[in-house]
């Protein structure tokens, strides 16, 4: 089944800075890759996503980026603020008989100092 | 427009003991998915519910099993509990012609003691 790795399961930046997160998956027949944002206590909440047929997207101050040949996808987001401080995880639908089961990364607990 | 709603919000059950989940799917959304996360860890698919039946189903045993009524809702069993059933336990609703953005319920905090 599918597999997937993120990193770095911790990250610290300062406000402004930008943040880097990334995730490799197993299963080249992988289409669908979304990034949720998890706050303390609450739900996880979608906030971008990618389909295999496009190599980046941008949403305001958040973009991510697939390779499909490395078989890896990452969040960017820049000008970092406080409120962004939460856990984030990606994940990968493989499509096929297993649409709609995502697979989830490990998680990256972000941090962004005033 | 409603999102999805789970019930309870949090759960304290003995070992051996079963236990029901609720979900309510976010309005015009027709598949409910159902995910555990443990404590730090990120959420595992446990199984999908789309037509009444169980699409597709992740790595747990027979113990977990669900069931989906004709208003979309769908419920979660979890018979002869372990303490390793302790979790936060997400529904998530999709449409099954969408474009696969799955939205995820508030959850529900089980605690097995």
């Amino acid at each position: 089944g599918e597999n997937v790795e993120q990193h770095p399961s911790t990250l610290s930046v300062q406000e402004g800075d930008s943040a880097v997160i990334k995730c490799t998956y197993s299963d080249s027949a992988s289409n669908y890759f979304p990034w949720y944002k998890q706050e303390l206590g609450k739900r996880p909440q979608l906030i971008i996503d990618i389909r295999s047929n496009v190599g980046e997207k941008k949403d305001q101050r958040i973009a991510v980026t697939l390779n499909k040949t490395a078989k890896h996808f990452s969040l960017h987001i820049t000008e970092t603020q406080p409120e962004d401080s939460a856990v984030y995880f990606c994940a990968a639908d493989a499509g096929g008989t297993s649409y709609g089961k995502l697979t989830f990364g490990q998680g990256t607990i972000l941090t962004v100092h005033p | 427009d409603a999102g999805v709603t789970q019930s309870p919000t949090h759960l304290i059950k003995t070992r051996g003991q079963q236990v029901t989940l609720r979900c309510s799917p976010k309005s015009g959304h027709d598949t409910v998915s159902w995910y555990q996360q443990a404590l730090g860890q990120g959420p595992q698919f446990i199984f999908q519910y789309y037509e009444e039946e169980e699409r597709q189903r992740g790595n747990f045993p027979d113990r977990f099993s669900g069931h989906q009524f004709p208003n979309y809702s769908s419920e979660l069993n979890v018979n002869a509990l372990l303490l390793g059933d302790s979790a936060l336990y997400l529904c998530a609703s999709s449409l099954e012609r969408g474009a696969g953005e799955q939205y995820f319920g508030p959850g529900t905090r089980l605690t097995v003691t």
